[in-house]
């Protein structure tokens, strides 16, 4: 079975802190994703990630950096933390790139920044 | 602009039937995803349509029409347990997932 891992459930940062939240997948997936989760907006993309050192923007990017040193770990950064990035966070990973694949859900993680 | 439109909450009965629907407007399709999220989870994969018609697995069923841009979760003989939220997502021309908003599913006794 799939299995991806974060580092944390629950966080909670004050403003102006830097967060770092870890997503590690252990299935050799080439793709990897971090959303966030909002009560009625759905997930929203947030950064991808194809390959090892590569990463593209998604949907929402502001406030946040990506890191992805290895191919199996994939790290959400929060440069400086801001109350309306209050949120469940989700990483999840994929098979390959150009292919139709089920995406595997990590437990998320919720913050919250006071 | 692409967006997925989906019922935001549904109330059933214990036993009974319950059909979500999800109509999309996206550039271009590659499939059709249905995900199952339970509060405070993940969300799990639940089937995947890319051709027009009816999968069946188990108490859940998806349909898909890609002519009429639309697709519904069946979900028969309702346990309490399915209450979870159902979300819907479209895989574009670039391979990019798009999610609906998600569909909060209450069972009743």
């Amino acid at each position: 079975d799939v299995k991806v891992t974060q580092s944390s459930r629950y966080l909670v940062k004050r403003t102006g802190e830097k967060v770092f939240l870890e997503c590690v997948q252990d299935m050799d997936h080439e793709n990897m994703f971090w959303y966030r989760q909002d009560p009625g907006l759905g997930l929203r993309l947030i950064y991808f990630s194809y390959d090892v050192k590569m990463k593209e923007k998604g949907d929402i990017p502001e406030g946040y950096s990506v890191s992805r040193e290895k191919k199996e770990r994939f790290s959400l950064i929060l440069e400086s933390a801001s109350t309306n990035q209050t949120s469940m966070y989700l990483c999840a990973s994929s098979l390959s790139r150009g292919e139709v694949n089920e995406q595997f859900f990590g437990p998320g993680t919720r913050l919250t920044v006071l | 602009g692409q967006n997925i439109d989906q019922p935001t909450e549904m109330t059933a009965t214990e036993g009974a039937i319950v059909q979500i629907n999800c109509t999309y407007q996206t550039s271009g399709f590659n499939g059709l995803f249905w995900y199952q999220q339970h509060a405070g989870e993940a969300p799990t994969f639940l089937s995947y349509n890319v051709l027009d018609g009816l999968e069946e697995k188990g108490r859940f069923s998806s349909f898909l029409s890609r002519s009429k841009g639309y697709s519904y979760l069946l979900l028969k003989e309702l346990q309490m347990k399915d209450s979870a939220s159902y979300l819907c997502a479209v895989i574009n021309s670039n391979y990019q997932l798009i999610w609906g908003a998600g569909t909060k599913l209450i069972i009743k006794p």
